[in-house]
């Protein structure tokens, strides 16, 4: 099955510095790579995806980037603020519909940006 | 906005209970998940369901069984609660087919003593 490893642990940022995140995966046929935030007490929310199609993809502060031939996509948060502290976690989906979306995640980034 | 509902926040449990933690999705997904998190491991799958009266076994499914009866409700089960169940668990549902986006519940913080 899907590996996804994710570094670093933790990540701590002055605030309006850049944060950068990176994953591995493991197999070839997972084609869908999003990313999830979570802050503290509250549930893991969909900030930003990319498809294999793609090689890289932006929204305002944040943008992710692919490497298919590697088999790594990684996070770039620019600008850092005090609420981009948080748990971020990589994923990765096969792309055929039979899995059903089965996302599989990376052990998760703790963001720490300081004022 | 698309709302996955945990029956509960917390619970604490004694070794050996029968445990049911259940989960509802109000915009009509067909997939739904059970996902178990823990520091450093990030969210780990148990198991997932395509349909009604589907399910699949995710990586960690020892220990654990589900129930989807009703396409809106999925039931994860913890036929013997153990110390090594106590974590905290997630509920998610997405949109039938590869890549569409997951939604979660706000979590069961489940203690097993």
């Amino acid at each position: 099955g899907e590996n996804v490893e994710q570094h670093p642990s933790t990540l701590s940022v002055q605030e309006g510095d850049s944060a950068v995140i990176k994953c591995t995966y493991s197999d070839s046929a997972s084609n869908y790579f999003p990313w999830y935030k979570q802050e503290l007490g509250k549930r893991p929310q969909l900030i930003i995806d990319i498809r294999s199609n793609v090689g890289e993809k932006k929204d305002q502060r944040i943008a992710v980037t692919l490497n298919k031939t590697a088999k790594h996509f990684s996070l770039h948060i620019t600008e850092t603020q005090p609420e981009d502290s948080a748990v971020y976690f990589c994923a990765a989906a096969p792309s055929f519909k039979a899995a059903g979306n089965k996302l599989t995640f990376g052990g998760g980034t703790r963001v720490l940006v300081k004022p | 906005d698309v709302k996955v509902t945990q029956s509960s926040r917390y619970l604490v449990k004694r070794t050996g209970e029968k445990v049911f933690l259940e989960c509802v999705q109000d915009m009509d997904h067909e997939n739904m998940f059970w996902y178990r998190q823990d520091p450093g491991l990030g969210l780990r799958l148990i198991y997932f369901s395509y349909d009604v009266k589907m399910k699949e076994k995710g990586d960690i499914p020892e220990g654990y069984s589900v129930s989807r009866e009703k396409k809106e409700r999925f039931s994860l089960i913890l036929e013997s609660a153990s110390t090594n169940q106590t974590s905290m668990y997630l509920c998610a549902s997405s949109l039938r087919g590869a890549g569409t986006e997951a939604f979660f519940g706000q979590g069961t913080r489940l203690t097993v003593v």
